[in-house]
């Protein structure tokens, strides 16, 4: 059974750009989450969409942002980009609360 | 909303010695308290879970303990091995979410 899959794996951007990155959960998992894990630090919760809608988001600001597709694939969109927003980005889903796994990551550098 | 702290943030032992590690959380209604262990560029891997309706479980080299009294749970790693070097994370839900509040992690170095 394949795992959560995100895409891409590398992104590197200029400052004020756009990036956007995918996520696809495990068959059958309906809920993917967004995590953003800065060099050296913790995991601080972004987003959580659920049956396609957004259930809970994080103390981010507004240029955040994501949707969940009618497959539960999920994409994060990140707007006007700043140096700070280089981070790991991680995705995970689950079936309900239980069973959380996560995805490889997609690294992004903001230049 | 639920506040999860951990500690140490790095605990260094030798090779066979008992590691312990603690989360305390703010939310009494919490009742699913996961464990994930990260190694160095790699995604986090969910190693063990306990939930609200018992106090300990463990799974060959690892357990993992709860109080909800004192709304703490810690993760006890024996015999440690040098693959058990790694970044641990305890986590804990949101109230009335799924969404996941990670501890701020502890970096265990097990030495040979």
């Amino acid at each position: 059974e394949a795992g959560v899959t995100q895409s891409p794996t590398h992104l590197i951007k200029t400052r004020g750009q756009q990036a956007t990155l995918r996520c696809s959960p495990i068959s059958g998992h309906t809920s993917v989450y967004w995590y953003q894990q800065a060099l050296g630090l913790g995991l601080q919760f972004l987003l959580w969409y659920d049956e396609g809608e957004e259930r809970n988001r994080g103390n981010f600001p507004p240029r955040f942002s994501g949707r969940q597709f009618p497959n539960y694939s999920s994409e994060l969109n990140v707007n006007a980009l700043e140096l700070e927003d280089s981070a790991l980005y991680l995705c995970a889903s689950s079936f309900g609360l239980l069973d959380w796994y996560f995805g490889a990551g997609t690294r992004l550098s903001v230049l | 909303g639920e506040n999860v702290e951990q500690h140490p943030s790095t605990l260094s032992v030798q090779e066979g010695d008992s590691a312990v590690i603690k989360c305390t959380y703010s939310d009494s209604a919490s009742n699913y308290f996961p464990w994930y262990k990260q190694e160095l560029g790699k995604r986090p891997q969910l190693i063990i879970d306990i939930r609200s309706n018992v106090g300990e479980k463990k799974d060959q080299r690892i357990a993992v303990t709860l109080n909800k009294t004192a709304k703490h749970f810690s993760l006890h790693i024996t015999e440690t091995q040098p693959e058990d070097s790694a970044v641990y994370f305890c986590a804990a839900p949101q109230t009335g979410a799924n969404n996941l509040f990670f501890g701020t992690g502890t970096r265990l170095t097990v030495i040979p």
